[in-house]
Formats: C-alpha cells, structure tokens, sequence
C-alpha cells in the first residue's frame, strides 16, 4: 500500500508570489490533514478536510488555504509569499472515523527568499 | 483545547545505554497520545499510541510508553539504544473526536557510540 505523497518535495519561492502543495493520500483514507514545521513554532496545525468539507482549522492567515478533491487528494495554497512563511510543509492521512492514527507524508519544503 | 510539553529539549544518550523522553500534556478532555520520531528531512513516523486499555503501550522498535492519567503524562522509554535512534521525538494529542493533533516542542536523542 502506497504511502501519503506530497509533491513537490522542494520549492524556493520569492516573496508575494503564491505557491500551491499537493498531498495524497493513502488510498481509502478520506481525511486530510496539514501542519507546518518551523524551528522557531514547532508543528503547527494549519487545517483538516474529510470528504472535500474542511471540519477544522488552525490559527492561521487567511492567506492560508486548502482544498480536497473527490478522490481524497489535497491541495494548499499560500498567497503572498512572506519570508517567515519559509517551513516544512508536512500531510497527514487518517483512515478512521476517530484519530486513532495519522500517516504522515515526508513533506514539501518551501524556501521564500 | 490540548497542550503538550516535553520536558527535554535535547537528551545525549550513549550507545546501549536507557533513555526515558517525558511528556505531559493538558487536557478538560479525554484523550489519545501519540509519540512519534522524525529523521532529518523526513515526516513523522509513529513509534506508538495509547487510546485506551492498558496503561503500557508498547511501540515499534523496542519503545514504549507508560499513560498516567493522574499526573497527566505519557513518557517514553527505550531499555538500550542504537546510534541509529538518534533523531528527534514528538509527544502528541489529540481529543476523541477532533483530527487535530497538538504536538509537543520535541527532543532531540543524540546516541554517541
């Protein structure tokens, strides 16, 4: 069984341009999940969908955004790009009705300079 | 809402030696846990989980973890490591119905032969 993809792996952005991740999840799984990893903040829930409805949200701007697609797939999507944006971008899987366990993918890195 | 703590930002452990990783958290609710270990430039992996039953999990790798609910804490403990354990540990929560998981600071392991 494939595990979680997120694609891409790297990107360097500059700043004010908008950048758009993908994740896909392990097949069957209907809830998708994203957190950033900063060293300053540590992880940091950023927002769930289950069944293309996004149920929860962290405390982030509005220039933060995501989406789920039919087949479960996700997508987010930052606009204007700031420097302190600069994190590893990591989804999360879950198969359950409950959380009793979230796959994680190897996440995307994004540099804005 | 969740809050986690681990109590130790970096642990130097050597090589065969036991290591014990602490975490407490804070909850009005009832909870899962989670431990997971993340490797340089990888997402996180779950090492274990205590949802509910008996108060000692045991996990891959040879980790496990005892849930104490009185003192609100889920410790981790290796009996011997490898060097191939050094990595950084992240205690996390999540109530029963809710996808988000909280996650602690982290802590480094660093195993010196």
């Amino acid at each position: 069984k494939a595990g979680v993809t997120q694609t891409p792996r790297y990107l360097i952005k500059t700043r004010g341009q908008q950048v758009t991740l993908s994740c896909s999840p392990i097949s069957g799984h209907r809830s998708v999940s994203w957190y950033q990893q900063t060293p300053g903040q540590g992880l940091q829930f950023l927002f769930e969908y289950f069944s293309e409805t996004q149920r929860n949200k962290g405390n982030f701007p509005g220039r933060f955004s995501g989406r789920q697609f039919s087949n479960s797939r996700s997508e987010m999507n930052v606009s204007t790009l700031e420097l302190g944006d600069s994190a590893l971008y990591l989804c999360a899987s879950s198969g359950t009705e409950v959380n009793t366990e979230a796959f994680f993918g190897q996440g995307t890195r994004l540099t804005v300079v | 809402a969740q809050s986690v703590t681990q109590l130790d930002s970096q642990v130097p452990v050597f090589e065969e030696a036991p290591v014990e990783l602490r975490c407490n958290y804070s909850s009005s609710v009832s909870v899962y846990l989670f431990w997971y270990v993340q490797y340089p430039n990888q997402g996180l992996q779950l090492l274990l989980k205590y949802l509910s039953g008996s108060t000692l999990v045991k996990g891959i790798n040879g980790f496990e973890a005892e849930f104490n609910k009185s003192q609100t804490s889920f410790h981790l403990r290796k009996p011997s490591v490898h060097i191939s354990d050094t990595a950084e540990y992240f205690c996390a929560v999540s109530d029963l119905y809710d996808y988000k998981l909280s996650f602690g600071a982290g802590t480094t392991v660093t195993v010196r032969a």
